[in-house]
């Protein structure tokens, strides 16, 4: 059964500075990752979707996936105190029902002005 | 942009009692999903529904637990009856397409807390 793991649980970074969050997973055969972000109460937003090894940039949300090591990472550049927010990590199969997601525990990410 | 719409917000119920958490969907999207977040807990599938019949549902989806969209109206989560675990926050999603390279990502409601006493 599929697992996906974040790291860490909360991270603190000033604000302009790179922040980077890390994910992994345990079945070799995904293929559709998913960021998501959820403030406190709210619904969840989508960030940055990536299918294939490399990366994909959306604004400034940059995605890196490296299916050989089961890992995906997101980095956001110049992160700001509205970004403060839990950042969850989604699995799923591109050719078998995408929207059942898998998702991890979340990283809780504040941003320090 | 377009919203998926989830009523209430909150509920506060008996155990025992049955609950019906309703959610209004994006107007064209045709996959309808179910995930529930106990709290402090990681989000998880319950169920997804495409042309009026449940495709996969998951373990939590117990047999208490049903789902329907009658006519085009709101997709619903009906729990008869509920129980003390039942308390979570659910969330409805929804999408135009569940597979292909380009299909665009699920979208999420706000949820709706469900609090069973």
């Amino acid at each position: 059964q599929q697992k996906v793991q974040q790291s860490p649980e909360s991270l603190t970074v000033s604000e302009g500075a790179m922040a980077s969050l890390n994910c992994t997973f345990s079945d070799g055969t995904s293929n559709n990752f998913r960021w998501y972000r959820q403030h406190s109460a709210k619904g969840l937003e989508v960030l940055v979707s990536i299918f294939s090894d490399g990366e994909k940039e959306e604004g400034r949300f940059t995605a890196h996936l490296n299916r050989a090591n089961l890992h995906v990472s997101l980095h956001i550049r110049e992160p700001q105190p509205s970004d403060s927010a839990v950042y969850l990590c989604a699995v799923s199969i591109m050719n078998y029902n995408q929207g059942k997601l898998i998702f991890g525990q979340g990283t809780k990410l504040s941003i320090k002005p | 942009g377009p919203k998926v719409l989830q009523i209430p917000s909150h509920q506060i119920i008996d155990m025992g009692q049955m609950v019906t958490l309703n959610c209004d969907p994006v107007s064209n999207h045709l996959y309808f999903y179910w995930y529930k977040q106990i709290l402090g807990q990681q989000m998880e599938f319950l169920v997804n529904f495409y042309n009026g019949k449940v495709m996969e549902k998951s373990k939590l989806f117990k047999d208490q637990f049903s789902v329907e969209r009658p006519d085009g109206s709101y997709f619903t989560l009906k729990i008869q009856p509920t129980a003390l675990e039942d308390s979570a926050v659910y969330f409805c999603a929804s999408s135009l397409g569940d597979r292909g390279p380009g299909n665009q990502a699920p979208l999420f409601g706000e949820g709706t807390r469900l609090s069973v006493l």
